[in-house]
Order: structure tokens, then C-alpha cells, then sequence
């Protein structure tokens, strides 16, 4: 199993539209979990952190994290053509590395 | 503040060569992580480093290998390198003052292809 599974892409959304993107982990002990959005040719980089159940938000983006259920998610608001990237779930674990899924490729279609 | 940079940006070598890797991080960081990330596997975690130690290892062969200097930069070398080294290699800082690598940020990476 996986340490980090994150929902198969592409996701297809028109712009303006929310796109949801999650993502299930397997450790029970992790503490921290990140949001990571990488442009092709790009490197990661950070969009959200969260550590407490519950909703984070910054901006049009909104982080959603349920550790009974071990789930972690991402919703983005009223989508634009610049948010189309691969986006990454990072899960840190007390072991001094973060652990990534495979990433969504979102499109937003203009 | 500048942010974490990485040499060089792009590096063609051979089977069998070796290759040296350097990262800087974000000034006033102390931990450092390497990643290799490629198509099929994603990004997969090899080392990270905080004040000239290892913390931790990823899965992966003893030809690679890292280090870490004095004043926090890196270095991560590929020995006798295969074909399926060719990868986007990514270093990220964190301050690692809480003890633990807390949010990471990643340098804009070099790309490797081996030949």
C-alpha cells in the first residue's frame, strides 16, 4: 500500500468552477500535511499547510484535513487558467522527510 | 530572502560516470532534503541532512550519497551512474528549528540525463 494515494487525473474543470482534489494517507501518526503545486518544468511549490482536523483557507485555496479518516483535501475556487499544474500531497510523519503522492493534474478550461 | 539554489541546472553524463550535485538553502536553514523525481515513480525521498548530520535515508542504493557543510549547503553525488538516474533532482530547506523538517521549501532542481 501506498504511504500517499492522491485521486487519479486528470481533472478537467471550466474556469470559474471549484476543483477538488484529495488525498488518503496511511500512517496514523503524521502530524503535518502540504499542499504542493508544481507547473511543468517546474519545482514544488508550497500552497497550504495544515495540522489540526478542520478547514484552513487562504484565499481561493481551502484545506480540508480529517485524521480519523486519514484524509486531506484540497479545494480551489473559482479556478482559473493559472491553476492549471500538477498538484502534490505531502504527508511528514516525525521521520524527517515528507512522503508525496503521485499528484492530480488539474486543467482549467477557459 | 533569497531561496534555495541549486547547481548546476542541467547536466548530460554517461553510464558509468559519476555526478556531484550542490544545494544552498534559504539562509538561516538548517536542513536540507534531496529528492529525485521521475515520471514513473514520482517524488521519491533520497536524504536529508540537518547541522552535518544524516537523519534520515530513502530507499535507495549506496551510490548516492550526501553531505552537508558547516554553513548548511549540500552536496549529493551519483556514482557509476545508469540510465535510469536520469530524473529532475530537487532539494528543499527548512529551518529545522523545531527539531523536525517542518515546511519545506524546494530549489528549482537539476536535471540530470544520463546518456
Amino acid at each position: 500500500q501506498k504511504e500517499v494515494e492522491q485521486n487519479s487525473g486528470p481533472l478537467s474543470v471550466p474556469e470559474g468552477a471549484i476543483a477538488s482534489l484529495n488525498c488518503t494517507y496511511s500512517d496514523r501518526v503524521s502530524q503535518s500535511f502540504f499542499w504542493y503545486r508544481q507547473y511543468s518544468g517546474k519545482s514544488p511549490e508550497l500552497i497550504m499547510s495544515i495540522y489540526s482536523n478542520g478547514d484552513k483557507e487562504d484565499g481561493r485555496f481551502t484545506a480540508q484535513l480529517n485524521k480519523a479518516s486519514q484524509y486531506v483535501s484540497l479545494l480551489i475556487r473559482d479556478s482559473q487558467p493559472s491553476d492549471s499544474a500538477t498538484y502534490l500531497c505531502a504527508v511528514h510523519s516525525n521521520d524527517y522527510k515528507l512522503s508525496f503522492g503521485a499528484g492530480t493534474t488539474v486543467t482549467v478550461r477557459a | 530572502k533569497a531561496g534555495v539554489t541549486q547547481t548546476p541546472r542541467y547536466l548530460i553524463k554517461t553510464r558509468g560516470q559519476q555526478v556531484t550535485l550542490s544545494c544552498s538553502p534559504i539562509s538561516g536553514h538548517r536542513s536540507v532534503s534531496w529528492y529525485q523525481q521521475t515520471p514513473g515513480q514520482g517524488l521519491q525521498f533520497l536524504f536529508e541532512y540537518f547541522s552535518e548530520t544524516q537523519r534520515n535515508k530513502g530507499n535507495f542504493p549506496g551510490r548516492f550519497s550526501g553531505r552537508q557543510f558547516s554553513n548548511s549547503r549540500s552536496e549529493m553525488n551519483v556514482s557509476t551512474l545508469e540510465l535510469g538516474d536520469s530524473a529532475l533532482y530537487l532539494c528543499a530547506s527548512s529551518s529545522g528549528l523545531a527539531g523536525d523538517i517542518e515546511t519545506q521549501y524546494f530549489g528549482p532542481g537539476t536535471r540530470l540525463l544520463v546518456l
